[in-house]
Formats: structure tokens, C-alpha cells, sequence
């Protein structure tokens, strides 16, 4: 599958914790996106990388979010003492220039 | 600012007959790039379209068409017969930044077909 991929899929930790996701984008594609939706409601923008930069972080992104892109392949976005608003769909999407991103299926994260 | 309106929450159908998504945007940079992304049950976003602002052509891609329309600020989809595959949620989404091509999305609707 030459996707992009997520991981995991499901996450359901407790207030307080620290949970860390994965995104794994087409190889190829030198930009990579994480956004966060909510129920009934749109994607919102996150936070974007081109290669190993982050060049944009949205004011949703708090002190307790951080993201990565190591040499500018895998990310990781990291959320630092869960709390029950950050309980969402976590997406990560891909492209290569101003063409369309491709986006994974997601990590549904809950926290109870 | 940038927003994406979809008024329509929910639409139901029955099987073969045709649906209109509506979409209207707003923005005052007079280059920018309108997207329609299809998300099922499965939760992935799925591409259907790219269109940018300085062609209006509409454009039919087998059952799916789009209308762009910028006087009155919309990009409408319309799936022709559909089909009980074609439920999902859909989103209409704009980008007007050059540097990060983020994506501004509408609320979404979401589209029941029948059988």
C-alpha cells in the first residue's frame, strides 16, 4: 500500500496522559499536514512540514501538542497531558507541491 | 478571511436519483484553489477534485459534475443517478496560500442514498 498510513487507528487513553501518534506519507511528497476533526464538523489545519521543517502551526495547536518530521519522512504529533477536548480524529495528509493532498484514515483518539 | 459554507447538514436520497451538494467560499485573494473530498465510513478522505479560480470551466467526471461559479462565489457538485456507494460525508475546501496549500474546510454534508 503506498498510501499514507496512521498509527494506530484507535487510541483510548486517560486524562492526563501523553499519547504519540505516527504518519508514515507517500514517499515522494515533501509536504505533510496534520489536522484534527471533530464530530460533525471539518477538518481544521493543525500544523504543516515541508521536508524536516514545520513552517506553520495553527493557534489550535497549544503548548501541550508537539509535532516532528525527522528527516523529513515519518511525523509524529505528540500530545502532552491528554484532556477531554482533545479527544478527535487526528488526520495526516501528503503532497508533493500544489497538487492535492492525500490524507490517511486517521487516529481516532478518546480520552476518558 | 478564508470560510467554506456547506448549509447542507444532511441529504437522503433514493437510489439513481440525482443530488446537488452545495458549496459557497469566501475569500479575498483572487487566486485560489477549490477542492471537494469525499470521507466514508472509514474515516479517509478521499480526493475527487481540484479546481483554480481562473478557470470556471465546469468539469464532469462520469456521474460526478461540478459547477464553478465565481459571481456568486460557489463550487457545487452534483452526482447524477446515484448510487447507495456514493453515501458519505462530503466536504468542499479551499486553499489560498501559496506557502502551505492548507486546507479550509466546510462542515461537511452528509449524503444518504437508499436503495
Amino acid at each position: 500500500d503506498t498510501g499514507v498510513s496512521q498509527d494506530p487507528r484507535h487510541k483510548i487513553t486517560k486524562r492526563g496522559q501523553n499519547v504519540t501518534f505516527r504518519c508514515d506519507p507517500i514517499s515522494e511528497h515533501n509536504r505533510l499536514y496534520w489536522y484534527r476533526q471533530t464530530l460533525g464538523q471539518g477538518p481544521e489545519f493543525l500544523t504543516y512540514f515541508q521536508n524536516e521543517a514545520q513552517l506553520e502551526k495553527s493557534r489550535l495547536l497549544s503548548d501541550r501538542f508537539s509535532a516532528e518530521r525527522p528527516k523529513g519522512s515519518f511525523s509524529t504529533l505528540e500530545i502532552q497531558r491528554t484532556e477531554q477536548g482533545d479527544s478527535a480524529m487526528y488526520l495526516c495528509a501528503s503532497s508533493h507541491g500544489m497538487v492535492e493532498a492525500f490524507f490517511g484514515q486517521g487516529t481516532r483518539l478518546t480520552v476518558v | 478571511a478564508q470560510k467554506v459554507t456547506q448549509a447542507q447538514t444532511e441529504i437522503s436520497v433514493v437510489e439513481k436519483e440525482d443530488v446537488t451538494l452545495d458549496c459557497v467560499y469566501e475569500t479575498r485573494d483572487t487566486t485560489y484553489y477549490l477542492f471537494w473530498y469525499k470521507q466514508p465510513p472509514s474515516g479517509e478522505l478521499v480526493f475527487l477534485i481540484r479546481r483554480n479560480s481562473f478557470d470556471e470551466q465546469n468539469e464532469i467526471s462520469g456521474r460526478y459534475s461540478w459547477n464553478f461559479q465565481k459571481s456568486t462565489s460557489s463550487f457545487n457538485f452534483t452526482i447524477t443517478a446515484s448510487q447507495v456507494v456514493d453515501s458519505a460525508v462530503y466536504f468542499c475546501a479551499l486553499t489560498t496560500s501559496y506557502n502551505t496549500d492548507k486546507l479550509i474546510f466546510g462542515t461537511g454534508t452528509r449524503l444518504q442514498v437508499f436503495p
